[in-house]
């Protein structure tokens, strides 16, 4: 079936640097979604990316779409203990279904 | 406000009872999934419907069964064959035209002891 390789699976930083996640598959998607989960919740939908070579911002937050079709990544700048969480991204595959990466997990040093 | 909500929060099951786990949106979503979270692992998608009275299996609906009587509602049954059903359970809901942008539920963590 379809995969996605996430890394890194965990970050510990101190608050204030910059934070940077990446996405590959062996599949081509016409669509990348990041979202993420806080501890106990459902995951909440953070940047959709819907052309290769795209770049779309959202905050502090940038994602872009590789030209390739089948990689994605995602940057955070200056980031803050509110941060911290759990970093999924997500292809679009056949009707609206979704294949997830395994997450990478930020934590963040006061 | 609209959204999509679980229930209960936190189950207990004995091994060998089936459980359901309740999920409603209120939405007006057309499709509906559900989907397994483990510790360290992406989520994986068990079934998935998207119309009333139609659903498939996802990659792992082994020991899982479903319905969609009403548009709202798609409640999983994890059954005493589902081999290890310690986990945390999502539902999300999705709409036409928004290519991929599940709304998920806060989640069902089910502990069988």
């Amino acid at each position: 079936g379809q995969q996605l390789n996430q890394s890194p699976q965990s970050m510990f930083i101190q608050e204030g640097e910059d934070v940077s996640m990446n996405c590959t598959s062996s599949s081509i998607f016409n669509t990348w979604l990041w979202y993420k989960q806080d501890p106990g919740e459902g995951p909440v939908l953070l940047i959709a990316l819907y052309k290769a070579g795209e770049l779309t911002s959202n905050g502090r937050l940038t994602a872009q779409f590789g030209i390739t079709r089948k990689d994605s990544f995602l940057n955070i700048s200056a980031s803050i203990p509110s941060d911290v969480g759990i970093y999924f991204c997500a292809g679009v595959y056949g009707a609206q279904k979704l294949v997830f990466g395994q997450g990478t997990r930020l934590t963040i040093n006061p | 406000d609209g959204g999509i909500t679980q229930s209960p929060k936190y189950l207990f099951r004995k091994e060998g009872q089936n459980v359901t786990l309740s999920c409603e949106q209120n939405l007006n979503h057309d499709a509906m999934y559900w989907y397994r979270q483990d510790p360290g692992q992406g989520l994986r998608l068990i079934y998935y419907s998207q119309i009333v009275n139609d659903f498939q299996k996802g990659d792992i609906a082994e020991g899982y069964s479903v319905s969609r009587e009403k548009k709202e509602s798609f409640p999983l049954t994890v059954t005493s064959a589902q081999k290890n059903p310690t986990a945390f359970y999502l539902c999300a809901s999705s709409g036409t035209g928004s290519i991929g942008m599940y709304t998920f539920g806060s989640g069902t963590r089910l502990t069988v002891v």
